[in-house]
């Protein structure tokens, strides 16, 4: 069975610019939750969605969106882009919004 | 590949030795606490977990031990091998309305042959 799949891997963008994250869950799995991890450090919370419901959102600024679509999968995306944002970002499913949570291995966002 | 963390602590060790690792939580209310491995280059991969009502949890060559009194979470690795070299995580699961993981700082486990 496919684990967690995230597109794309790498990618490198402008700041200023717009950027669109893409997780698929392992079948089966209806809730995904988005964690930037900066290097050096853990993993932080974004959002959590269930169910294509948003249930919960991290300390992040509004540019910083996501949505699930009716076959689980997900975006995350991010507007008007900072150096800072530049990050690991992971996808994490699980089969219900409690624990179990498989990661995927990431997409590496390079803001030049 | 690239380093998953750069100044982390980090602990080395020799093969065949047993490695701890430790961990200090923030949150007395967290009832489920997770340790993962990350390679360089991949996504944190699952290695034990263990509820908030147990002390001691074993699996295969790991255990991880709770201390709620003084927050505490280690990670017993018996046997390390080469491939066991990776930055450890722990996470606790807080539960505020809807479930999060935060992760602690990271440790860096070097194992030399």
């Amino acid at each position: 069975d496919a684990g967690v799949t995230q597109s794309p891997t790498h990618l490198i963008k402008t700041r200023g610019q717009h950027v669109t994250l893409r997780c698929s869950p392992i079948s089966g799995h209806k809730s995904v939750s988005w964690y930037q991890q900066v290097l050096g450090q853990g993993p932080q919370f974004i959002f959590q969605y269930y169910e294509k419901e948003e249930r919960g959102r991290g300390n992040f600024p509004d540019r910083f969106s996501a949505r699930q679509f009716p076959n689980y999968s997900s975006e995350l995306n991010v507007n008007a882009l900072l150096l800072g944002d530049s990050a690991l970002y992971l996808c994490a499913s699980s089969l219900t919004e409690h624990y179990g949570y498989t990661f995927g291995s990431g997409t590496r966002l390079t803001v030049v | 590949g690239e380093s998953v963390g750069l100044h982390l602590p980090t602990l080395s060790v020799q093969e065949g030795d047993n490695s701890i690792i430790n961990c200090a939580y923030s949150n007395s209310a967290s009832d489920y606490f997770i340790w993962y491995k990350q390679e360089s280059g991949k996504g944190p991969q699952f290695i034990i977990d263990i509820r908030s009502n147990m002390d001691k949890r074993q699996g295969q060559r790991v255990t991880v031990l709770l201390n709620k009194t003084v927050k505490h979470l280690s990670l017993q690795i018996a046997a390390t091998q080469p491939g066991d070299s990776a930055v450890y995580f722990c996470a606790e699961n807080i539960n505020t309305g809807f479930q999060k993981l935060v992760f602690g700082t990271g440790t860096r486990l070097l194992v030399s042959p």
